[in-house]
């Protein structure tokens, strides 16, 4: 069935460094990317998502880029926050099954 | 426009009880997914409503349940409840046709 790999972490940076979360897919026909972001004691929220190959989603200075070649989702940003500790979770949508298909999710922590 | 909301936002129940959480989607959309979050087992979908059907459902034994109303309200039922079923369960919405959804803030279960 359709699945989604990404990095475990937990992944801890300093403030202003290069962020990049890999995330990479399986999935039947031409699914939907995402990348959803959960805050302590929250639910997800949608980041940013794309609907078809090479398609780059964007929002709030982070990118990722549909790589249909590589299976592949990958979630960076140019200079982190603070306030950008959260976990992130790669998922698809629209592959062999309707729903959302998750990662495990990535744990980022951003120190001053 | 108001949000996906989820009641109650904590819930601690006794093992062998049952529980409803209840989900209120976003004005206009038809498809209300359930999710169940757990630290050890990550996201894992529930079943999928859409104008009141059940059209998807996940791996999960019949303890678990849901419906959905004609107002596109939807609850989750879970019976007998086991020690295990404590989670944050998450209810998200989306239009018909769009893979976007929209995820509410969630169900603190603990099952004592």
């Amino acid at each position: 069935g359709d699945s989604v790999t990404q990095m475990e972490g937990p992944v801890t940076l300093s403030e202003e460094a290069f962020l990049t979360i890999n995330c990479t897919y399986t999935a039947t026909g031409y699914p939907s990317l995402f990348w959803y972001v959960q805050y302590p004691g929250e639910g997800l929220q949608l980041l940013l998502k794309a609907t078809k190959a090479d398609d780059k989603g964007s929002n709030k200075g982070f990118e990722a880029t549909y790589r249909k070649e590589t299976t592949s989702f990958h979630l960076e940003k140019g200079s982190v926050q603070v306030s950008d500790s959260a976990v992130y979770f790669c998922a698809l949508s629209g592959g062999s099954q309707g729903n959302l298909i998750f990662g495990k999710g990535t744990k980022l922590s951003v120190k001053p | 426009k108001a949000g996906v909301t989820q009641t109650p936002r904590y819930l601690i129940k006794t093992r062998g009880q049952q529980v409803t959480l209840s989900c209120s989607p976003i004005s206009g959309h038809r498809s209300v997914s359930w999710y169940q979050q757990t630290p050890g087992q990550g996201l894992q979908f529930l079943f999928e409503y859409f104008s009141e059907t059940q059209r998807n459902k996940g791996n999960f034994p019949g303890r678990f349940s849901g419906r959905q109303f004609s107002n596109s309200r939807s609850e989750m039922n879970v019976s007998t409840l086991e020690l295990g079923d404590s989670a944050l369960y998450l209810c998200a919405s989306s239009a018909a046709g769009d893979y976007g959804y929209t995820f509410g803030s969630g169900t603190r279960l603990t099952v004592v």
